[in-house]
């Protein structure tokens, strides 16, 4: 298996542009995580989806982010307007879920984004 | 809310233990652990789903105290590949994990 796949590995932008990262989860797995990483920060739920289906936004910042799962096997997350303070690592994860217990989730290689 | 870890970071010599710390003040379902590598994506380590339930990878193995809301990682006998950042997470109410803040080991010869 390929594992998460997560492109681009590096963004680098100027503030004010779309940015667009996308990931593609384990074949097989149902659940799919966005999160973001910073020094200050650090490792932070943005939202998850089960079967395709947003189940928890409310790790996500405000209204310039927003993500979407058209399938199974693909995801978006999309910053619109950047800022310099969106500069992070931003990671998708997969899994299997079942009920309330989570079981282990595997991250992609992440997506470095620096907006200047 | 995140759950607490510490200490913060501990260096070790090489054959050395450790132990990190995990607390939570909401009731918890599972607590994971997780380790990261500088520039390199979290791996999982191992899940913790029972009160009192002991689990291990190599020469690291957990606890999970379901009444406290505590867990507790254990680094026995630490090698160099055990440096890196290790991440608790924990499962409440509504399936989602919520990691810790992380504790940073280095493993010097």
């Amino acid at each position: 298996d390929a594992g998460v796949i997560q492109s681009p590995r590096h963004e680098v932008t100027e503030m004010g542009q779309e940015v667009t990262l996308r990931c593609k989860p384990i074949s097989g797995h149902n659940s799919l995580f966005w999160y973001r990483q910073t020094m200050m920060r650090g490792l932070e739920l943005l939202i998850y989806f089960n079967n395709n289906v947003p189940i928890d936004d409310s790790g996500m910042p405000e209204d310039r982010f927003s993500a979407k799962m058209p399938n199974a096997s693909f995801s978006t997350l999309k910053i619109q307007p950047s800022e310099p303070r969106d500069s992070a690592v931003y990671f998708c994860a997969s899994s299997l879920t079942g009920g309330p217990i989570t079981y282990e989730q595997y991250f992609g290689p992440g997506t470095r984004l620096t907006v200047t | 809310q995140q759950p607490v870890q510490s200490p913060q970071a501990v260096i070790l010599r090489e054959g050395e233990d450790a132990v990190i710390n995990c607390s939570s003040s909401k009731a918890l379902y599972s607590v994971h652990w997780y380790r990261q590598k500088h520039g390199e994506a979290p791996i999982f380590l191992m899940i913790l789903l029972k009160g009192g339930e002991q689990k291990g990878h190599d020469k690291i193995s957990a606890s999970f105290n379901e009444k406290k809301q505590q867990s507790s990682l254990y680094l026995t006998a630490s090698q160099l590949s055990y440096s890196g950042t290790y991440f608790c997470g924990t499962v409440s109410a509504g399936n989602k994990l919520t990691f810790g803040g992380g504790t940073r080991v280095l493993v010097k010869p």
